[in-house]
């Protein structure tokens, strides 16, 4: 079975720009989360998705955005982008309603110049 | 204060050693679960092993277990006959309450090389 897959793999931008980030989950797993790990810092929380409505939301500002679609499929946006949004962005998915684990995807990398 | 503590910022250790990294955290939650992951250098964190706090036993994945001390608040990786592949960022995590879907937090990380 596949598992979290995340698109694209590395992303340059420049700032006051607008990206958009992927994000598929395993199959059968309704729920995703968003994670921000900056350069020598364990992922921080950004969102969490589940049923196409919003769960959960981290201490991020207001240019971050996020949705998930009926496949399950989740984007993040950032909008203004700024020097310090550059960071590795970790998709997570799981099943909702169970005591397993998160399963992280391989990430996207962004740089903002 | 921190939800998760890791102090050792990079550890050395001898291939086919046993290695242990440190993780201390703070909840007030009595239902949690504590994870550790692994990061390689291309950024997948890949789950290792998962100990719930309700659990009676240390839990162990292979050449993985957890030293779970409750009162302590601490939760110990412990990686036996260590080998070369073993080289990355681990990181500790925890999530409070009983469901997946509830925010991880996790640590600093520790670096571990494993030395030939």
């Amino acid at each position: 079975d596949a598992g979290v897959t995340q698109s694209p793999t590395h992303l340059i931008k420049t700032r006051g720009q607008h990206v958009t980030l992927r994000c598929s989950p395993i199959s059968g797993h309704k729920s995703v989360s968003w994670y921000q790990q900056v350069l020598g810092q364990g992922p921080q929380f950004i969102f969490q998705y589940y049923e196409k409505e919003e769960r959960g939301r981290g201490n991020f500002p207001d240019r971050f955005s996020a949705r998930q679609f009926p496949n399950y499929s989740s984007e993040l946006n950032v909008n203004a982008l700024l020097l310090g949004d550059s960071a590795l962005y970790l998709c997570a998915s799981h099943s909702w309603g169970s005591s397993e684990t998160q399963y992280f995807g391989p990430g996207t990398r962004l740089l903002v110049l | 204060a921190q939800k998760i503590t890791q102090t050792q910022p990079g550890m050395f250790v001898q291939e086919k050693e046993a290695v242990t990294l440190d993780c201390t955290y703070d909840t007030s939650d009595p239902s949690y679960g504590l994870f550790w992951y692994k990061q390689p250098s291309s950024g997948e964190m890949i789950f290792l092993i998962y100990q719930g706090s309700y659990d009676q036993q240390n839990a162990t994945e292979g050449r993985y277990s957890l030293n779970f001390q409750k009162a302590r608040k601490s939760a110990n990786l412990v990686i036996s006959a260590s080998q070369l592949g073993d080289s990355a960022m681990y990181f500790c995590a925890m999530r409070e309450g009983r469901w997946a879907g509830n925010q991880f937090y996790f640590g600093t990380g520790t670096s571990l090389t494993v030395i030939p």
